[in-house]
């Protein structure tokens, strides 16, 4: 039982290219969440599915894309990466309540 | 002026101290409040949860809440250098809004054996 796991755990991309990650849980949870987390920020949420197909955004949508093909993944691209979009990105799964949130190891990204 | 404001340490203490980790924040709304701690290169896992004011303790840690002052807290007891981690604090106005989280900063904190 792994839990929330993130693919790849670090890249670097260089301004202009694009790349997915990828989030994949196996607790059966509805919702998953796209958060970055930057020095000083905290966690910012970018995009959320409450279920399969579905996909919502969250406060710092701008540049990002998601699909939700499958309950169990949740993908975020980057069509065009910039050099602000260097962060710690997390995914998460949970029911939906605020008291059950599990979050992934995280995706160390750097955008040159 | 940020919603929630947490004090981004780096915080030093002794093993088997006493830890007050603190938070303030500006939105009345907020009726939840999450203690969230995150391990180097770790995701987030919860620790505490409460609603509305008051105090609620599990083992070592006690969360407070003073919804008067819009001011929260994170004690910790007999630290342990395991305790040594990143506390996030995060808030909603709802239970059923995972979305409508607002995360802290976060405070380092280390525990020196």
């Amino acid at each position: 039982n792994a839990g929330v796991t993130q693919t790849p755990k670090f890249r670097v991309l260089k301004t202009g290219q694009s790349m997915t990650l990828l989030c994949a849980q196996d607790m059966n949870h509805e919702y998953m969440y796209w958060y970055r987390q930057d020095p000083g920020m905290g966690l910012r949420l970018i995009h959320y599915s409450v279920g399969e197909g579905t996909t919502a955004k969250g406060e710092v949508p701008d540049g990002y894309n998601v699909s939700r093909l499958k309950k169990q993944n949740f993908l975020l691209g980057l069509e065009s990466a910039a050099p602000s979009q260097t962060s710690v990105y997390f995914c998460a799964a949970g029911t939906g309540d605020t008291d059950t949130q599990y979050f992934g190891p995280g995706t160390r990204l750097t955008v040159l | 002026q940020k919603e929630v404001e947490q004090d981004p340490g780096p915080l030093s203490v002794p093993e088997g101290a006493i830890v007050s980790l603190n938070c303030t924040y500006s939105n009345s709304a907020f009726q939840y409040f999450m203690w969230y701690r995150q391990y180097s290169r770790k995701g987030p896992e919860l620790l505490m949860y409460t609603y509305s004011s008051g105090n609620k303790e599990d083992g070592r840690f006690t969360a407070q809440v003073d919804k008067s002052s819009k001011y929260i807290s994170l004690f910790i007891r007999d630290s342990q250098p395991s305790d040594s981690a990143t506390y996030l604090c995060a808030m909603s106005p709802f239970s059923s809004s995972a979305s409508k989280i607002i995360f802290g900063s976060g405070t380092r904190l280390s525990i020196r054996p």
